[in-house]
């Protein structure tokens, strides 16, 4: 059985950085081509995608958000970790992780997602 | 980047109507395209995938079309448990994988 879940604070200052940590199971970080994404979306609004790290250490990041972004796993410890710094409340969403399966014609396809967590930024 | 849209923005049915959503794609992106159900405080929910294949597990009412620049997802006999928002994501350029502003289907 295949899931993800989303850990991290739930409340963070403006210019603080925010970490967010990502455990999966039921998949190995390890298996070809597989890949994790992290997705946010804030109150009311639409999905917006942030960042991307595949088995083969590939990074992608969001052109808007480059500067400001980190992706990283773990795989011993089944852990994908995205890091945002100098958080603004206009960054206040639920953030998920979601697999990108690792066959062909699924790069970009979200097939698990975990459950969000709700990131508040506020002083 | 490639802009996503959807219409309505939202609907109003009845159990058992058939539903059709719109989504449109800035430029084309042959058939990568998918469809994702998502209910209020929960995660979204992978529905179809190449614009027209159906997901695991995912009920037969649901179909999805359309390739280039236009594709709708139908709901062939809405039952109580479809009513959520939807969004189309386009993969074609991915990566970013942008999604669509999604489409609310509520109770008439």
């Amino acid at each position: 059985q295949v899931t993800l879940k989303e850990s991290g604070p739930v409340l963070v200052k403006p210019t603080e950085t925010l970490t967010l940590t990502c455990t999966v199971s039921g998949f190995s970080l390890s298996n070809a081509r597989m890949g994790v994404s992290w997705i946010r979306q804030p109150p009311g609004k639409a999905l917006e995608w942030l960042a991307h790290i595949f088995s083969n250490d590939e990074k992608s990041y969001s052109t808007s958000l480059k500067s400001r972004l980190t992706i990283s796993k773990d795989t011993s410890k089944s852990q994908v970790v995205l890091t945002m710094t100098n958080m603004d409340p206009v960054d206040t969403a639920t953030y998920y992780c979601a697999r990108i399966p690792g066959s062909s014609g699924w790069y970009g396809v979200f097939d698990y997602w975990g459950q969000g967590t709700l990131v508040t930024v506020s002083s | 980047a490639i802009r996503m849209t959807q219409s309505p923005s939202s609907l109003s049915a009845s159990t058992g109507d058939r539903v059709t959503i719109t989504c449109r794609a800035s430029q084309g992106i042959s058939s990568y395209l998918a469809w994702y159900q998502q209910k209020p405080g929960k995660a979204p929910k992978l529905l179809i995938y190449a614009a027209s294949t159906l997901q695991s597990g995912v009920p037969s009412r649901f179909s999805g079309s359309g390739s280039g620049t236009d594709f709708t997802l139908t709901i062939s006999c809405l039952q109580s448990e479809d009513f959520a928002t939807y969004y189309c994501q386009q993969y074609y350029s991915y990566p970013p994988g942008t999604f669509g502003p999604g489409t609310k289907v509520d109770i008439k």
